[in-house]
């Protein structure tokens, strides 16, 4: 089984500034994958990056990166730059290798809010 | 850019009625998926669908729950009798091949409210 945790209260960022959303997980499986999807007010999920389990570097993906620290079992989202585009809440999710058909684990999400 | 749709964006229902949701998957993607939000909580696998078959569903996808891949194109979820605690935003999802290194796109959702 897979746990996703996400325990920041809501987060604040001044706008052009960095922001770093935390995200730790749990699994027993040998290899995973770690995802962050954004959902702003209009309520769609929109997916921003992923992250292998055995991938020797952090992703990145325009102003998204992933810290990911496997022994800490962390996966972090940093924004660069905040945007006012960038308020909505942030889930971070993992899908572990138990078959083709592997589901999505999401934690309970972030709420960032981008202040001008 | 190709996406995944569905329809209604908002269905309005009575508790114990039927309600069909609707997903179109991205045309080349083999692998399907429902989840669920209710107001404020985290997403929730409910079920994932291959080969015109169900791979594994959640606790929450009980009897009262059913998919189905119609024809070539639809992929439906079926709330054969709703109750009050079905009120959430129902979110399809569709992965090409080997979801496990693939993201899974979401359709824009479904918001279900059960009265």
């Amino acid at each position: 089984a897979q746990k996703i945790t996400q325990t920041q209260p809501g987060m604040f960022v001044q706008e052009k500034e960095a922001v770093t959303l935390d995200c730790t997980y749990d699994t027993s499986d040998p290899s995973y994958g770690l995802f962050w999807y954004k959902q702003p007010s209009s309520g769609e999920m929109i997916f921003l990056i992923y992250q292998g389990s055995y991938d020797q570097q952090n992703a990145t993906e325009g102003r998204y990166s992933l810290n990911f620290q496997k022994a800490r079992k962390s996966a972090n989202l940093v924004i660069s730059a905040s945007q006012l585009g960038d308020s909505a809440m942030y889930f971070c999710a993992m899908r572990g290798y138990t078959g083709a058909n592997s589901k999505l684990t999401f934690g309970k999400g972030i709420t960032l809010s981008v202040r001008p | 850019e190709p996406e995944v749709t569905q329809t209604p964006s908002h269905q309005v229902t009575q508790m114990g009625q039927e309600v069909i949701l609707r997903c179109v998957p991205i045309s080349n993607h083999l692998y399907f998926y429902w989840y669920r939000q209710i107001l404020g909580q985290k997403v929730e696998f409910l079920v994932s669908f291959y080969n015109n078959e169900i791979s594994e569903k959640s606790e929450i996808f009980d009897d009262q729950f059913s998919v189905e891949r119609p024809d070539g194109s639809n992929f439906t979820l079926k709330i054969r009798s709703t109750k009050l605690e079905d009120s959430a935003m129902y979110f399809c999802a569709s992965s090409e091949r080997e979801p496990l290194y693939n993201e899974q796109f979401f359709g824009p959702g479904t918001r279900l409210t059960v009265l």
